[in-house]
């Protein structure tokens, strides 16, 4: 069965600290991995890895996918208050039609 | 320029009754992606319309179907509802298909099933 394992569950952190959350993954037929930050009610939409080593960066933010061991992280350096959140990852797998598979999310708690 | 809006925002229906949840997408956008939400489960991906059509689709019963039209607006329906489909149902729209390029999230509609 297709699964996507998310670690930490829920991690506290001050402000100014790094951290990594991890995002591993066994789905079939890989197409991408997709991070989200939830807030409150929708998701945001972080970014989308397909290919390994490959480093995406969005400020702070950054994530990199390595597919041989079939993992993802993200990385959030100096932690800031408003960073707190859930932070969902997904993957896209599956036959002709594709399912998305979501992890049950990290939820990072920054204290100021 | 407008972002994904979803109606109704909040539902109350009864058992065995049917709902159907409307998503606009973001003008441009093709793609519309529905999710259920909720706090044992988590997301979960129900199924993606591209340019009116099926593309992909999550592990949810038949109960669950969904249409898109050729405006990119999508439905989705739920029949015979189940106390367990009550929910937070979100939609996204992307230019490309979910998995390919940012997705962009309405507010959710919040159905309750009594």
């Amino acid at each position: 069965e297709d699964k996507v394992v998310q670690s930490p569950l829920s991690l506290v952190v001050h402000e100014g600290d790094t951290v990594t959350l991890n995002c591993s993954y066994e789905v079939t037929n890989f197409r991408s991995l997709l991070w989200y930050k939830q807030e409150k009610k929708a998701p945001t939409f972080l970014f989308m890895l397909t290919s390994s080593g490959i480093e995406k960066k969005s400020g702070r933010l950054s994530s990199i996918l390595d597919k041989k061991e079939l993992f993802s992280i993200l990385n959030i350096t100096a932690t800031q208050t408003g960073d707190s959140a859930i932070y969902l990852c997904a993957v896209l797998g599956g036959g002709s039609q594709g399912n998305l598979i979501f992890g049950k999310g990290t939820k990072l708690s920054v204290k100021p | 320029k407008a972002g994904v809006t979803q109606t109704p925002r909040y539902l109350i229906k009864t058992r065995g009754q049917q709902v159907t949840l409307s998503c606009s997408p973001i003008s441009g956008h093709r793609s519309v992606s529905w999710y259920q939400q909720t706090p044992g489960q988590g997301l979960q991906f129900l199924f993606e319309y591209f340019s009116e059509t099926q593309r992909n689709k999550g592990n949810f019963p038949g109960r669950f179907s969904g249409r898109q039209f050729s405006n990119s607006r999508s439905e989705m329906n739920v029949s015979t509802l189940e106390l367990g489909d009550s929910a937070l149902y979100l939609c996204a729209s992307s230019l490309a298909l979910a998995g390919a390029d940012t997705q962009y999230f309405g507010p959710g509609t919040r159905l309750t099933v009594l």
